[in-house]
């Protein structure tokens, strides 16, 4: 399997613009994260799905960003509009079924992104 | 307040040598920890997972302690390679196993 896939790898975009991160989970994993990571504030999970249903968007920072999982292996992760301070690390993870509390989260590369 | 707190924040040993890295965590209840492994410009990857039952858990030259009743953890990285320099990340998830709580993590330095 080629493990999370998250595109684009690097991101540069102005104030303003709409930015759309993607990503592609482990086949026959049912639950997907997306996670911000910064210097300040490290690794903060944003939203998990389950099934392709949004379970938890409690660390959603505002409205201007919005997750969609169409599928069961597709989600994207938009910022509209974007703002410096969403300058950011942005990891996609998938995780197999549930297994007692033992499941590993596998992350992708994450995308770099830069708002000017 | 970050309820996982990790320490030292960075620390460099020599190739060959051995590191301890710390992890104190306040999450209660407590369902499992885990110790990722963060190379740099790389997503993390999972080292170890423990129950509140286990008290420790090896991965190859990487070895994980858990004291449920401290609420500590520890890492052992024994002799120690180029290739272990990375960010280590302590990572406690409560009731809900999804919901993890990351700590700020500790870079590992190895110089030959």
């Amino acid at each position: 399997d080629a493990g999370v896939i998250q595109s684009p790898r690097h991101e540069v975009t102005e104030m303003g613009q709409e930015v759309t991160l993607r990503c592609k989970p482990i086949s026959g994993h049912d639950y997907l994260f997306w996670y911000r990571q910064t210097m300040m504030r490290g690794l903060e999970l944003l939203i998990y799905f389950n099934n392709n249903v949004p379970i938890d968007d409690s660390g959603m920072p505002e409205d201007r960003f919005s997750a969609k999982m169409p599928n069961a292996s597709f989600s994207t992760l938009k910022i509209q509009p974007s703002e410096p301070r969403d300058s950011a690390v942005y990891f996609c993870a998938s995780s197999p079924p549930r297994q007692g509390g033992r499941e590993t989260q596998y992350f992708g590369p994450g995308t770099r992104l830069l708002v000017l | 307040k970050n309820q996982v707190e990790q320490s030292p924040q960075s620390l460099i040993i020599l190739e060959g040598k051995n590191c301890t890295l710390q992890c104190n965590y306040t999450v209660s209840p407590f369902s499992n920890l885990r110790w990722y492994k963060q190379d740099t410009g790389r997503g993390p990857v999972s080292l170890t997972i423990m129950t509140f039952s286990e008290n420790t858990k090896s991965n190859g030259r990487y070895t994980a302690t858990l004291d449920a009743d401290t609420k500590q953890s520890s890492l052992h990285i024994t002799a120690s390679q180029l290739s272990d320099s990375a960010s280590y990340i302590c990572v406690v998830s409560g009731p809900n196993d999804y919901k993890l709580s990351f700590g700020a993590g500790t870079t590992v330095t190895v110089r030959a």
